[in-house]
């Protein structure tokens, strides 16, 4: 069974400073790992994701997510945080033979950006 | 970019009445959505898996007849919530694979459609 964990409910960090969102993950085999964004009652919005490749992975806003596979680790990072980005992070994983059929959610990380 | 419509995005609904989402994918074609449920101040929960053509694969522990989904073309799946009651008010979210082909390459998510039932 794969599954993903955000060990903070809640991650508070001053605008323009730096944040991260952890997220660790369980899966069988290689990955396809995730990021997405939901502001208050709206869907999920996709940041990034990480299929193969390099590591260090660029998206949308400025986010970007390394993959460390001995740490079974795909945190997410911003250089500088903005008060819009303040909304519910959620990590994703599926294993690659699911190809992408089966995401298991991690519990979600409320990122609160203050200015 | 790949855009998914939920419609409604709100809707209130009496007990005991059944309530329709709709899940469309705009501009491109769709095999497999999936329909996710979320609690407040929780994670997405995978509901079911709907195929087009077929009848939707239920995770464990969800009412198939309660929850009912038809996915009767590539860009269209509904989730009928039957007889409703307080206890389904939920915030209800699809998302959709695209097809091979299709020229999307990423699950993309509808805005969600919060039910309330009084």
């Amino acid at each position: 069974a794969q599954s993903v964990a955000q060990p903070e409910d809640q991650v508070n960090v001053a605008e323009g400073n730096p944040l991260t969102v952890k997220c660790t993950y369980s899966v069988s085999g290689n990955p396809y790992l995730f990021w997405y964004v939901q502001y208050p009652n709206r869907g999920l919005q996709f940041l990034l994701k990480y299929i193969t490749g390099d590591n260090l992975v660029k998206g949308s806003y400025g986010f970007e997510a390394e993959f460390n596979k001995s740490q079974t680790s795909f945190h997410l990072k911003k250089p500088s945080a903005l008060v819009s980005d303040s909304a519910l992070y959620f990590c994703a994983v599926s294993a690659i033979n699911n190809a992408g059929n089966m995401l298991t959610f991690g519990g979600g990380t409320r990122l609160m950006v203050k200015p | 970019g790949a855009v998914v419509s939920q419609h409604p995005s709100w809707v209130i609904c009496k007990s005991g009445t059944s309530v329709k989402i709709e899940c469309r994918s705009l501009d491109f074609q769709a095999t497999t959505m999936f329909w996710y449920r979320q609690f407040p101040k929780q994670s997405l929960m995978l509901m079911a898996t709907s195929n087009e053509g077929s009848k939707a694969t239920y995770e464990q522990g969800v009412e198939k007849d309660k929850f009912l989904i038809n996915h009767a073309s590539l860009t269209l799946s509904t989730l009928t919530v039957t007889s409703a009651h307080p206890e389904d008010s939920s915030f209800y979210i699809c998302s959709a694979r695209p097809s091979p082909g299709s020229g999307a390459n990423v699950l993309t998510f509808g805005a969600g459609s919060r039910l309330t039932v009084l």
